[in-house]
């Protein structure tokens, strides 16, 4: 159990269709974030919020929309996808920024698997 | 954030230690060194980190070099279910800066 939870677990998608990811963290952390795994690539972050607020947007195509209602809750708008946007999203999240050397230390979610047809 | 480099692969015999190195010679002063794994189709799991000293966990030790140009994350009795990608990550300890994970080493363990 990591308490990073995310549903749902398998996704499968047309490129008109639009659907969204949620990511919910029971830890109390301040900070999350949205990653991409494809086959055979390191991770790639895709987005960072601290605080609810985003600070990282790391050139990610706008079909792609993050929202951060509250420090436990991080959601993934897909709109309009492509069969290359397929995919192991994962979330993760970490204490927060400044203070110890410990505000880093990300805890993953299990990801969601999207398969864009 | 310094680059490391790891091996793409190691195999390791079940119950034996596992040794897996790791190259950061540009780290610098204020950079810690991380290790994740990734077991198949879930996410990266925290193991263990450290800035100079060596650390020890109940799930790992590592070992970092005097000039800290390497490391080494030791899993002392290796179980088949340690089969995972390792990544050995250089930070500065500030909060969500952008990490890059890179490819990993690829661990095998053979029973």
């Amino acid at each position: 159990e990591t308490g990073v939870t995310q549903t749902p677990r398998h996704l499968v998608m047309g490129m008109t269709n639009k659907k969204s990811l949620k990511c919910e963290q029971h830890l109390g952390h301040n900070a999350m974030y949205w990653y991409k795994q494809s086959a055979k690539k390191p991770l790639e972050l895709m987005f960072v919020y601290n605080f609810k607020e985003q600070t990282e947007n790391n050139s990610v195509p706008s079909r792609f929309s993050p929202e951060c209602p509250n420090s436990s809750h991080l959601f993934l708008h897909l709109h309009t996808l492509q069969p290359e946007d397929s995919a192991l999203y994962l979330c993760a999240s970490s204490p927060g920024v400044a203070g110890t050397n410990r505000r880093w230390e990300q805890y993953f979610g299990p990801g969601t698997r999207l398969t864009v047809t | 954030d310094a680059k490391t480099t790891q091996p793409t692969s190691m195999d390791c015999a079940e119950g034996r230690a596992a040794n897996l190195p790791c190259n950061h010679s540009t780290i610098s002063g204020n950079e810690y060194v991380y290790w994740y794994r990734q077991i198949h189709s879930q996410g990266p799991q925290y193991i263990i980190h450290g800035l100079k000293n060596n650390e020890t966990n109940e799930m790992a030790s590592l070992i970092i070099t005097e000039d800290r140009k390497s490391s080494t994350l030791i899993l002392p009795h290796a179980t088949l279910r340690d089969t995972a990608v390792y990544y050995c990550i250089v930070r500065n300890s500030g909060g969500y800066q952008k990490v890059t994970f890179g490819t990993g080493t690829k661990l095998q363990v053979i029973p």
